[in-house]
């Protein structure tokens, strides 16, 4: 069972370039999370998307733009990208937002030079 | 805003002992409350959830956690720590029509 699958795995960017990291989910799950995890901060969520068609801003969005391009997938992408967005990327999922659990990727470990 | 806060951002206890993992919650209407472990390297995995049904909730791997609306907590335990056990534990609130928070973490240590 694939659940939820973020690539790339790793990443190393130079300061100023661009890209996008991509998740898609096979659970036919409404909500979908970008997440970053940095030591000591726990997980701080960027964006979200309740639904296809819609997303909103979590507490850490500078930065970042997100894309719902359908039901299985939330691409999270970079514009400019800076040291300070060196982190740990998780994407997530779940059936609804509320009693149900979220399902996580594996993570994207990015470094911004 | 609703907010998770754990208590300890490292425990450390020997094998065999009691693992206690604290958290609080700030909202004032109960959230579904969620912990979740992390092992180095790897994604989250669930491991047991509260969503009203009973206030002590049994997960995986022998932990279990107790729903305290009146000291806003869901602390979670085991009753011997092993040391499979030493990883990053989170724990997180989901509120109906909200995203999904997290704490900080707390990661335990085992020691033989």
């Amino acid at each position: 069972n694939a659940g939820v699958t973020q690539t790339p795995k790793f990443q190393v960017l130079k300061t100023g370039q661009s890209m996008t990291l991509q998740c898609a989910q096979d659970m036919n799950h409404n909500s979908m999370y970008w997440y970053r995890q940095d030591p000591g901060m726990g997980l701080r969520l960027i964006y979200y998307s309740a639904s296809e068609g819609t997303t909103d801003k979590g507490e850490v969005p500078n930065g970042y733009n997100v894309s719902r391009l359908n039901k299985r997938e939330f691409s999270l992408r970079l514009e400019s990208a800076a040291p300070s967005q060196t982190s740990v990327y998780f994407c997530a999922s779940s059936a609804d937002r509320g009693r149900t659990e979220a399902f996580f990727g594996q993570g994207t470990r990015l470094t911004v030079v | 805003a609703q907010s998770v806060t754990q208590l300890g951002s490292h425990v450390s206890v020997s094998e065999g002992a009691l693992v206690l993992l604290r958290c609080n919650y700030s909202s004032s209407v109960p959230p579904y409350l969620f912990w979740y472990v992390q092992y180095p390297n790897q994604g989250l995995q669930l491991l047991l959830k509260y969503t009203s049904a009973a206030t002590l909730v049994k997960g995986i791997n022998g932990f279990e956690a107790e729903f305290k609306k009146s000291e806003t907590s869901f602390h979670l335990t085991k009753p011997s720590a092993h040391m499979s056990d030493a990883a990053e534990y989170f724990c997180a609130a989901h509120q109906a029509g909200t995203a999904l928070i997290f704490g900080k973490g707390t990661t335990l240590s085992v020691s033989s």
